[in-house]
């Protein structure tokens, strides 16, 4: 079964509004998660890193009032996208490092559109 | 992904092997991984292989790995259409960063 999951998997939005993605590790605790982003038929690219207890730190190239990260427990990461545009439509993908740091887990997705 | 790169298209029949290529550039990288994603699906882990090792088999699964010339290979044995995906490569950094491939999307025909 899963060990990290996002929600939700599939979400549209109109532009201009924002939405929250989640990625929860399940049954492990992780210091760190990452946030990528996979436009149509490209490859993943980081986003930014996110720390519990901590800021975010972001890739060059992403704008991070417009992604807001929230790393608030050893199991949850949010991704916030804040005035979302048409182009913002993608599919995000979040993973999580377990404490022994020896471990990856990507979640399922999140496929977001913007209309 | 642009210090990790693959062929983009790989065509081959059904129960012949499949056999996708890749090269990353980062040496320091302790596990190079192999995902694959279908159609409006997520990312699925396929295998991983340590550094310090030369190949790796798991059931139909044959990863090879060349450190000195930095190249990573998938054998997938005895194709079948269930396959049909793109495979990305990847390699981490210390700081558990992935870096991928463009990905090769692998179409088996009957």
């Amino acid at each position: 079964g899963a060990v990290v999951s996002q929600h939700p998997s599939r979400v549209i939005c109109k532009s201009g509004t924002s939405v929250k993605i989640e990625c929860r590790s399940l049954d492990f605790q992780a210091t760190t998660m990452f946030w990528y982003r996979q436009f149509p038929k490209q490859s993943l690219m980081l986003m930014a890193t996110s720390n519990e207890g901590s800021k975010a730190t972001y890739e060059q190239g992403v704008e991070k009032d417009k992604f807001l990260i929230n790393h608030a427990s050893l199991t949850l990461s949010t991704l916030t996208v804040t005035s979302a545009h048409p182009e913002d439509s993608s599919f995000y993908i979040c993973s999580a490092v377990g404490l022994s740091g020896n471990t990856i887990y990507f979640g399922e997705g999140s496929w977001l559109t913007v209309v | 992904g642009e210090d990790v790169e693959q062929s983009l298209f790989l065509s081959v029949r059904e129960g012949d092997s499949s056999v996708i290529n890749c090269t990353y550039t980062d040496s320091s990288s302790t596990y190079l991984y192999w995902y694959k994603q279908e159609p409006g699906a997520g990312l699925q882990l396929l295998t991983y292989i340590f550094s310090n090792m030369d190949m790796k088999q798991d059931q139909r699964l044959t990863v090879l790995l060349n450190k000195k010339d930095k190249h990573l290979s998938l054998r997938i044995a005895d194709t079948q259409t269930g396959d049909s995906a793109i495979y990305f490569c990847a390699e981490i950094s210390n700081d558990y960063k992935l870096s991928f491939g463009a990905g090769t999307t692998v179409t088996v025909r009957a």
